[in-house]
C-alpha cells in the first residue's frame, strides 16, 4: 500500500541547533512532495513543495528539503532553529491526477530556550 | 478574504446523533477535501472531490458522508455508524492540474467534535 514515513515522531532541540525531519514516501511514479506545519493553536500551513527540477527547494522561515529519487526521500532542514520553531510538522505526498494528499503522521518539534 | 471556512468550530453531541460539519471555499478551487486528525495519527483522508457532483473515499470513510452539489461547498456527515467520531476534522482545498496532479492545499481551522 502506498505510505508516508515519518520517521522521528518527537524532536527535542536547543535553540540554535541544526534540524533534520526525516519523510519516506512508497509510491513508485511520479509525485508531488509536500511540507506543512501546524503551529500551537493554528491551522495548517505550507512550508515548501517540490513539484519537478531543482531537488533541492527552499521554503518559508529558512527551511528547505531535499528530493532524493533513489531513496524515496524529502527529507526537511533548517540549519539553526528557533524558539518559534516549536510546531508539529507534516510531510505528506501526491502521487498525480486523481489522487489526494497522502500525510504522514508527524513530528513534534520543541525548541527549548 | 479568500479561504475555506469550516463551521462550527466546536461541537458536541450525543452519541447516535448524526451531524453535519460545514465547509465552504471561495478560492475557485475544483478539489475538496475532508481530514479527520487524531494525536499521533497526523491527518487520514476520509473523503475527497475532484469535480462537482463526484467524490471518492478516502481511508477512513467508514461511517462518513458527503456531497458535492456546489462547487465551493463539501459538507462532511459523521453518521450514527462511525465508532469513534470524537476528532478533529479538517477541510482543505486545491486546484488539479491535469497531467500533474494536485496543487497546495489550503486549509479551513478546522471543526472539533466531541461525541459524549
Amino acid at each position: 500500500a502506498q505510505s508516508v514515513s515519518q520517521h522521528n515522531h518527537h524532536v527535542i532541540l536547543s535553540e540554535a541547533a541544526s534540524l533534520e525531519l526525516g519523510c519516506n514516501y512508497s509510491y513508485g511514479g511520479t509525485v508531488n512532495l509536500f511540507w506543512y506545519v501546524q503551529y500551537p493553536g493554528q491551522h495548517l500551513q505550507l512550508l515548501l513543495k517540490y513539484f519537478s527540477g531543482d531537488p533541492l527547494v527552499k521554503g518559508i522561515k529558512g527551511f528547505e528539503a531535499e528530493f532524493i529519487k533513489s531513496k524515496f526521500s524529502f527529507n526537511l532542514r533548517k540549519p539553526s532553529v528557533q524558539w518559534s520553531d516549536t510546531a508539529e510538522y507534516f510531510c505528506a505526498v501526491n502521487a498525480g491526477s486523481g489522487y489526494a494528499l497522502n500525510f504522514g503522521k508527524g513530528t513534534s518539534l520543541l525548541v527549548t530556550p | 478574504d479568500g479561504g475555506i471556512t469550516q463551521s462550527p468550530k466546536y461541537l458536541f453531541r450525543k452519541e447516535g446523533q448524526n451531524v453535519t460539519l460545514s465547509c465552504e471555499q471561495n478560492l475557485n478551487h475544483d478539489a475538496m477535501y475532508w481530514y479527520r486528525q487524531d494525536p499521533g495519527q497526523g491527518l487520514r483522508l476520509i473523503y475527497y472531490s475532484q469535480i462537482v457532483n463526484d467524490f471518492q473515499k478516502g481511508d477512513i470513510a467508514e461511517g462518513y458522508s458527503v456531497s458535492r452539489e456546489k462547487k465551493e461547498s463539501f459538507p462532511l456527515t459523521v453518521t450514527s455508524a462511525q465508532k469513534n467520531p470524537t476528532a478533529f476534522y479538517l477541510c482543505a482545498s486545491s486546484i488539479v492540474v491535469t497531467g500533474k496532479g494536485t496543487g497546495e492545499l489550503f486549509f479551513g481551522e478546522g471543526s472539533r467534535l466531541t461525541v459524549l
